[in-house]
Order: C-alpha cells, then structure tokens, then sequence
C-alpha cells in the first residue's frame, strides 16, 4: 500500500519569506514523488519531480523539494514566496512500477503582502 | 500546443441517472487517468488506461467504468448516482508506456452535483 501525509492543513507566510510545505509518504518499493498546484475552480498543475538520482529537485516557478530516504520525506521549499503562489498544494507518491498515483489531502497556502 | 480537455464543465444530475464525462488527452500522450476530487480532500484514482486496455483500478465500485478510444480519447460512465458522488472528476494524460515515472498533466475538471 501507499499512502501520502501532508501534516498542515495551512502554512501562512509573509511575501519575502521561505516558504516550506512539509510531506511524508508511505511505500513498499521505491518511491516516484510529485508536487502539484491547483488554483481555485481549475484543474492540477505539475511542479516537480523526484524519480531517482539527486536528492534536490529543481522545479517550476521557482520551487525545489528535497528528497530524504530516511525521514520517508519529500518537503516542498521556495526561498522567497511570491502573493501569486497562495494555493493549494498536494503532495502524491507513486510505488515504483504501480501505476497508480496517491495524492495527500493538501495544504493550502497563503501568502500575504 | 493544446492541454487535456474535459467535457461538460459542470453537470447536475438527479440521484439514480447516469452520466458520461469527456476527456481528450494532450497530443502525443497515449496515457490516461481518472481522479475524483471531494471538496477539501486530495485526487483519488479512479482508472489508468494505456493503449485502449485497463491498467490500474482503484477502490470505487463498479459503478464506475471507462473506456479509451483508439486516438487515446477517454470516457468516464458512472450509473445509479448517488449523493456521494458529486465531486470534480479530474483527467490526466501523460507519456508513459513502459514507465511510471512520468508526470501526468491534468484537465480542468468536470464539476458533477448530484441532487
């Protein structure tokens, strides 16, 4: 079984600031992790991936995530937030070699001017 | 170049009808996937289709079936509706064949009301 935990509902951050949303999974293989975005009344949009090889993962719009094997964590980073990246964010794990994706339940970020 | 389209936007249904939701992939992906979204809950799997054949379910009853057309197009069908099921319905598509690796880039939804 797999599953995704995405510990806070909400993160509030001042524009400028670091931005961190935290989240832990659950896999027997290996793991294929994956962070989206989704804007009110619209559909998911991918940010970035980890499959394999460096533990930092570079993605869109500015956000990295860091992989740690040994926490089981894959936590979404931006070092300066934008207003424009308040949203909802989800976290999803992959088993490697299943084809199905789990998504955790989403934290929603706000980010104030 | 155009992403993954969905059909209808939004749809209301009365309990027990039937309904069939649309989704065309981006060009070049023969992958799809079905998700529903609840209010304030994450995607959950419904369906993976790949080359016209099944490949992964998740746990929904069998009220929920799908099917993919030879140019990679998909349908959702749910039958005998229930409250429970108004939700969005999300479709993906992505490259995969041989992989699981790969992103899937997602169409922006159909919102199903059941009342």
């Amino acid at each position: 079984a797999q599953s995704v935990a995405q510990p806070e509902d909400q993160v509030k951050v001042a524009e400028g600031n670091p931005l961190t949303v935290k989240c832990t999974y659950s896999v027997s293989g290996n793991p294929y992790l994956f962070w989206y975005v989704q804007y009110p009344n619209r559909g998911l949009q991918f940010l970035l991936k980890y499959i394999t090889g460096d533990n930092l993962v570079k993605g869109s719009y500015g956000f990295e995530a860091e992989f740690n094997k040994s926490q089981t964590s894959f936590h979404l980073k931006k070092p300066s937030a934008l207003v424009s990246d308040s949203a909802l964010y989800f976290c999803a794990v992959r088993d490697g070699g299943d084809y199905k994706l789990s998504f955790g339940a989403g934290t929603t970020v706000t980010v104030r001017a | 170049d155009a992403g993954v389209t969905q059909s209808p936007t939004h749809l209301i249904k009365t309990r027990g009808q039937q309904v069939t939701l649309r989704c065309s992939p981006i060009s070049g992906h023969k992958s799809v996937s079905w998700y529903q979204q609840v209010l304030g809950q994450g995607p959950q799997f419904i369906f993976q289709y790949y080359e016209k054949e099944e490949r992964g379910r998740g746990n929904f009853p069998d009220r929920f079936s799908a099917r993919q057309f030879p140019n990679y197009s998909s349908e959702l069908n749910v039958n005998a509706l229930l409250l429970g099921d108004s939700a969005l319905y999300l479709c993906a598509s992505s490259l995969e064949g041989g992989s699981s690796s790969y992103e899937q880039y997602f169409g922006p939804g159909t919102r199903l009301t059941v009342t």
